[in-house]
């Protein structure tokens, strides 16, 4: 099992509506996650982290499932410039979360 | 405004060639890491440094190096050993007790000629 995976998607989504997509991980002893944003050809940006159960922000709910060691990203009301790939990016214990490993990013492209 | 900088913006290797790409930060922040993209895949870690004068191999270190002379300054040499270096480098800084917080420069496009 891949230490972080993402579905690649692209996800297609009309204006205004809900999305969601998920971010599995390997290590049982992870204990933050997080989730950054990276527009085409830019750098990333961190859009939310999570410690415990869940955290939102305005349109955006991250939740943690360690039963099932996965956590989601939803997007409620979706808008164009919400365009851009999402980063799962999950520390590593092992490193003394030093050091981070990445999923390879879930496209998604908000349709008018 | 504080930052980080990373320069050039595009950088062209020839065959056998030493190249250079530099990373500089005034947000005061101790530790600094490199990380290369390439298409399909997640950012991997070349090298990091947790304090000047000290660095750490990442998990894809062979054919780079790096140096920690200031707390600012990052620089990564992409030597003639490195025989894929086309990607796209990304630097990034963080407060040491915030390590999974990373902040990132605009990057630097690498092309092979």
């Amino acid at each position: 099992r891949k230490e972080v995976e993402q579905d690649p998607g692209p996800f297609n989504v009309p204006e205004g509506a809900t999305v969601a997509f998920n971010c599995t991980y390997s290590n049982s002893a992870s204990q933050s996650f997080f989730w950054y944003r990276q527009d085409c050809r830019k750098e990333p940006k961190l859009l939310m982290s999570v410690y415990s159960s869940g955290n939102e922000d305005g349109r955006f709910t991250a939740q943690l499932n360690r039963a099932s060691q996965y956590i989601s990203l939803l997007i409620r009301d979706s808008k164009l410039s919400d365009s851009a790939t999402y980063l799962c990016v999950v520390p590593r214990p092992d490193f003394g979360n030093e050091k981070l490993t990445f999923g390879t990013g879930t496209r998604l492209t908000i349709i008018p | 405004d504080g930052g980080i900088t990373q320069s050039p913006k595009y950088l062209f290797r020839k065959e056998g060639q030493n190249v250079t790409l530099s990373c500089e930060q005034n947000l005061n922040h101790d530790a600094m890491y490199w990380y290369r993209q390439d298409p399909g895949q997640g950012l991997r870690l070349i090298y990091y440094s947790q304090i000047v004068n000290d660095f750490q191999k990442g998990d894809i270190a062979e054919g780079y190096s790096v140096s920690r002379e200031k707390k600012e300054s990052f620089p990564l040499t992409v030597t003639s050993a490195q025989k894929n270096p086309t990607a796209f480098y990304l630097c990034a800084s963080s407060i040491q007790e915030m390590q999974e917080t990373q902040y990132f420069g605009p990057g630097t496009r690498l092309l092979v000629l």
